[in-house]
Parts: structure tokens; C-alpha cells; sequence
């Protein structure tokens, strides 16, 4: 069965500052990863997913992942973040599980972004 | 553009009391996925369905029951609520293949007292 770890439950940054949100995953295979983002009291949207090709994948809002093997990562990046990127982010991994599609969820990572 | 609606923003039940969720999408997706969402604990599945009047328990079931008799709505059913179901519920919908984008609703936050 999958897994993932999102070891920071709350970060804070300045606005401006560089982002890096950690993605751990365990699964067996080549997983399939995605970066959700809810923004308060909305349900989550797509940032960015990668299941094959490049391991750098550029996402919406100026995001990028990057997919690395041996470390079984999937860490999200922003060079400079904005204010309205407060908000709370997941990290997923998806596979096949008995044909069907599994989608496993981070706890999240609740960003802070102050002035 | 692509939507997912839920019936609900908020709700408050008592105890005991039967409660639906509901949730419609107009993508045309086969999968659809009620998840709920408590602090600390991320996103958990409660179930999906795969295709019309299918259904696969996820990974916390115990307590609810789902329905799917249309390609486009998935119900969730809290048969007797209590106050451990107090939470935010998302339901969510996505395309067959694993490693397509689900799509969410809004949430719906149910308060038992």
C-alpha cells in the first residue's frame, strides 16, 4: 500500500521568500504524484502532478515539483511567494489498487505567508 | 469549466438523525470519491464508486453508506450520526485512469451535536 509523509504540519514565510514544502512517498512501483492546494473554505485544486517524463514539473501559481527517485521525494517549490498563496497544502500519491484508482493524501502543510 | 457541487455548506444534525450528502458532477467522470478532512489527519477515503450502482469501501467506512443510481450524483449516507462524524466532508470526482486529476467540491462542514 502507499504512503506519504508531509513532515511539516505549518510553515511560515515572508512575502517574497523562496518556498520549499517536503513530500516523502512509499510505494512500490512508479507512483503517480500530485500537489493539491485549498485555499480557506474551499474544497482542493490541482497545483501540479507528475507520472512520467521530466522529473521537474511546473505547475500553476508559478509552483514546481520535483520528482526524485532516490529519495522517494516529491518536494513542491515557489522562488517567491505571495500573500495569497496562504493556504494549505497535500501532497498525493496515486496507484492501482485492484483496477481501481487509489489517491493517498498527505496530513498537509497549513502555509503562513507574512508581510 | 469543470464543476463539482456539494448540497451543502454547513449543516448541523443531532445525534441519531439519518443525514445525505450529495454531491453532483458534470464532467462525465467514472470515479467519484467522498473523502472527510480533520485537522492533522489529511484527506481519508470513505468510499468511491467506479461506475453506476458500483461501490468499493475505502480506508474509514465504518458508519456510512453510499449511493450512485446516476452517472453524475454520489451520495453519502450517515445512517445514525454521531458526534465522531462531526467533520468536513469532500466529495470528488475524476476520469478512470490513476493518474488523472480529481476534481473537488467545495466541502460540506457537518456539525453533530
Amino acid at each position: 500500500a502507499q504512503s506519504v509523509t508531509q513532515p511539516d504540519i505549518h510553515i511560515t514565510v515572508s512575502e517574497g521568500a523562496s518556498l520549499e514544502l517536503r513530500c516523502n512517498y512509499s510505494y512500490g512501483a512508479t507512483p503517480y504524484l500530485f500537489w493539491y492546494v485549498q485555499s480557506p473554505g474551499q474544497g482542493l485544486q490541482l497545483l501540479l502532478k507528475y507520472f512520467s517524463g521530466d522529473t521537474l514539473v511546473q505547475g500553476i501559481k508559478g509552483f514546481e515539483a520535483e520528482f526524485k527517485r532516490s529519495q522517494s521525494s516529491f518536494n513542491l517549490r515557489k522562488p517567491s511567494v505571495h500573500w495569497s498563496d496562504a493556504a494549505e497544502y497535500f501532497c498525493a500519491v496515486g496507484a492501482r489498487s485492484g483496477g481501481y484508482q487509489k489517491v493517498t493524501f498527505g496530513t498537509g502543510t497549513k502555509l503562513q505567508v507574512i508581510p | 469549466d469543470v464543476k463539482v457541487t456539494q448540497s451543502s455548506r454547513y449543516l448541523v444534525k443531532r445525534t441519531g438523525e439519518k443525514v445525505f450528502l450529495e454531491c453532483v458532477q458534470d464532467m462525465d467522470h467514472e470515479n467519484m470519491f467522498w473523502y472527510r478532512q480533520d485537522p492533522g489527519l489529511g484527506l481519508r477515503l470513505i468510499y468511491f464508486s467506479y461506475d453506476v450502482k458500483m461501490k468499493e469501501k475505502g480506508d474509514i467506512p465504518e458508519g456510512y453508506s453510499v449511493s450512485r443510481e446516476k452517472k453524475e450524483r454520489f451520495s453519502l449516507i450517515l445512517e445514525s450520526a454521531s458526534t465522531n462524524q462531526t467533520s468536513m466532508y469532500l466529495c470528488a470526482s475524476s476520469p478512470r485512469t490513476v493518474q488523472e486529476t480529481q476534481y473537488f467540491g467545495p466541502g460540506t462542514r457537518l456539525l453533530v451535536l
